[in-house]
């Protein structure tokens, strides 16, 4: 079966810090992967989504980036954070018939 | 495209109670619907989906929802709410336009209180 990994649970970080979130998956191959956030009371909003390797689209302009550098691997990155990259930060894989979440990290920048 | 509307970004019902959790969707093709539960600090686990054929699916810890087509909802109940219900949950809809691409589009979802 398919089992989605993701760490750490929880990162306090000062602002201008850099940021590297890791998620792994286990079980498929060239699966689509997808990175969320989620901040209080605004949903969950699309960050990155890949569909392979070095093959990445942002959603929206962000203080953050993404890569794939093996297939079953996506990271999440920042060079230096702000107050407003606090949030519960998800990675998925998923297909048309719906994702698997990773358990979350919860970031909160100080 | 696509778009989730969650009427009611909190619902507070009395364990035993019917939970309606109600949830409208734009889509310019048929859809897949979703709803997803989370837990505090967790990720989001899959309840139920609709994709092609019964438009009433029931899914995990005694929930269902209807896939109405000409009213463009997908509202979640359960006739007796537990205490272990209290979550959020997100309502969901993919486009299924086909690539290799699936994005999913949720809700603002709504946190469910239950009242002993």
């Amino acid at each position: 079966s398919q089992t989605i990994h993701q760490w750490p649970a929880t990162l306090v970080q000062p602002v201008g810090s850099p940021l590297s979130l890791e998620c792994t998956v286990e079980g498929t191959s060239n699966p689509n992967l997808y990175w969320y956030r989620q901040a209080a009371g605004r949903g969950l909003q699309l960050l990155f989504y890949s569909i392979g390797i070095d093959q990445i689209s942002s959603e929206v302009p962000q203080n953050l980036s993404a890569s794939r550098p093996q297939d079953r691997q996506f990271i999440l990155s920042s060079k230096k954070l702000l107050l407003s990259d606090s949030g519960f930060y998800l990675c998925a894989w998923g297909e048309n018939y719906g994702y698997t979440f990773g358990s979350g990290t919860r970031l909160t920048v100080v | 495209a696509q778009s989730v509307t969650q009427l009611g970004s909190h619902v507070s019902v009395s364990e035993g109670a019917l939970v309606l959790l109600r949830c409208n969707y734009s889509s310019s093709v048929p859809p897949y619907l979703f709803w997803y539960v989370q837990y505090p600090n967790q990720g989001l686990q899959l309840l139920l989906k609709y994709t092609t054929g019964a438009t009433l699916v029931k899914g995990i810890n005694g929930f269902e929802a209807e896939f109405k087509k000409s009213e463009t909802s997908f509202h979640l109940t359960k006739p007796s709410a537990h205490m272990s219900d209290a979550a959020e949950y997100f309502c969901a809809v993919s486009d299924r336009s086909g690539g290799s691409n699936y994005k999913l589009t949720f809700g603002k979802g709504t946190l469910l209180t239950v009242n002993p």
